[in-house]
């Protein structure tokens, strides 16, 4: 079956610019994840889904940052105004259960370089 | 102290030797522990998790899990050139909000 599948692989973008980044977890399941990795750091927590709620918006750097799955589903990531310290891979990661303390499942990560 | 915490490493291991990755953590009532491996411009990838004290094997992998010394490590045996990869430990953080929290990764290197 599928795995979780991010695009784009990559995007650059010019300071200032928006930007959205999409993640089509596995089919049916339930929680749905975005962290942030930096280059040689562990992966950092943005927010968490169940379902279509948003339980967990705690990891958002910034008020630039914004995530929605509005039918449970696709999630996509929105940054507004990118600055050079948003470069960096961002990772979505689905579930099959509601729990958020169970093994994640990670897609292979949007790469976002900030010129 | 950090939350999740590993040696950055790189270490380094002969090939079919065996390879000792360590990791502690913070939070005392922590429930969940899971090993990821990373290859280079890859995702993170399970192939661990454990929940109880003791020891877990699947393989050449065995997760080990001292709850009391807020310590987990995994062990790979007959490491192979294959495994060279940063592995990045992650346990839920029971305390505050149950959700997981990684370590910076281990980075490890079979010399064949």
């Amino acid at each position: 079956g599928a795995g979780v599948s991010q695009s784009p692989r990559y995007k650059v973008a010019k300071r200032g610019q928006d930007v959205a980044l999409r993640c089509d977890p596995i089919s049916g399941h339930v929680s749905l994840f975005w962290y942030q990795q930096a280059l040689g750091q562990g992966p950092e927590f943005l927010t968490y889904f169940q379902n279509e709620a948003q339980l967990d918006k705690s990891g958002l750097p910034s008020d630039r940052f914004f995530a929605e799955r509005p039918e449970g589903s696709v999630s996509t990531l929105k940054i507004q105004r990118t600055q050079q310290e948003d470069s960096a891979v961002y990772l979505c990661a689905s579930s099959p259960t509601g729990q958020r303390n169970s093994p994640l499942h990670f897609g292979n990560g949007t790469r976002l370089t900030v010129t | 102290q950090k939350e999740v915490e590993q040696n950055s490493g790189p270490l380094s291991v002969p090939e079919g030797a065996i390879a000792s990755l360590n990791c502690t953590y913070s939070d005392r009532g922590s429930q969940s522990f899971f090993w990821y491996r990373q290859y280079s411009g890859k995702s993170p990838e399970l192939i661990m998790f454990i929940y109880s004290n003791g020891d877990k094997e699947d393989g050449r992998f065995t997760a080990q899990l001292n709850k009391a010394s807020q310590y987990v490590s995994l062990l790979i045996r007959d490491s192979q050139p294959s495994d060279s990869a940063t592995y990045l430990c992650a346990v839920n953080r029971v305390n505050r909000d149950d959700k997981i929290i990684f370590g910076k990764g281990t980075r490890l290197h079979i010399l064949p």
